[in-house]
């Protein structure tokens, strides 16, 4: 079956680049998706790629699709204490369910 | 503001109790899901529904029940039979059909057994 597999922990200093890496297994999907979750709190959306595209950037994000090797990245610029979060990513089912299937997140760790 | 509410936040349950989980939205999504969060194993889809009183088992949907009477309302049932219910459970919808396919979630429910 699908399965989206994440490092489970990255650490980083503050201003630097953080790069959070993703493989998926389902390569009909034409949605990936990256969501962060801080403490105690749901996921929000923090962007999304279609899968004719080979890179989006947005702001400070810039995301990374190798559909060849179903590798995806968030790059975070210029990281800062408020990026430390879970970050998720995530594949969309291709079947009449559209289902999200999620990675088990990475704990992001930014230090001053 | 359109969004989803979930509650209780927090809730406490004795060994043996059925306990109900609210969700609600008002962002005029047909589909919403149940995603149970422990520790390192990210995101595990319970269940689902697509339309008013139909719904999907999800990965790990023994232990849990649910209905969709309503469009705006999908309320979990943890049962009895769920034998390890200690989590942190999540509420999410979306639009029907394809799309971006973005999923809205809550705030999240934190359930402990005592």
């Amino acid at each position: 079956g699908e399965d989206v597999e994440q490092s489970l922990f990255l650490s980083v200093r503050e201003g630097d680049s953080s790069v959070i890496n993703c493989t998926y297994t389902d390569s009909s999907s034409t949605y990936l998706y990256w969501y962060k979750q801080e403490p105690g709190a749901g996921l929000q959306l923090l962007t999304y790629i279609f899968s004719n595209m080979d890179m989006k950037q947005d702001q400070r994000l810039t995301v990374l699709l190798n559909k060849k090797d179903k590798h995806l990245s968030l790059r975070i610029a210029d990281t800062q204490t408020g990026d430390s979060a879970i970050y998720f990513c995530a594949e969309r089912e291709e079947d009449s369910s559209y289902k999200l299937i999620f990675g088990s997140g990475t704990r992001l760790l930014v230090r001053p | 503001d359109g969004g989803i509410t979930q509650s209780p936040k927090y809730l406490f349950r004795k060994e043996g109790q059925n306990v109900t989980l609210s969700c609600e939205q008002n962002l005029n999504h047909d589909a919403m899901y149940w995603y149970r969060q422990d520790p390192g194993q990210g995101l595990r889809l319970i269940y689902y529904s697509q339309i008013v009183n139909d719904f999907q088992k999800g990965d790990i949907a023994e232990g849990y029940s649910v209905s969709r009477e309503k469009k705006e309302s999908f309320p979990l049932t943890v049962t009895s039979a769920q034998k390890n219910p200690t989590a942190f459970y999540l509420c999410a919808s979306k639009k029907q059909g394809a799309g971006t396919g973005e999923l809205f979630f809550g705030e999240g429910s934190r359930l402990t057994v005592l």
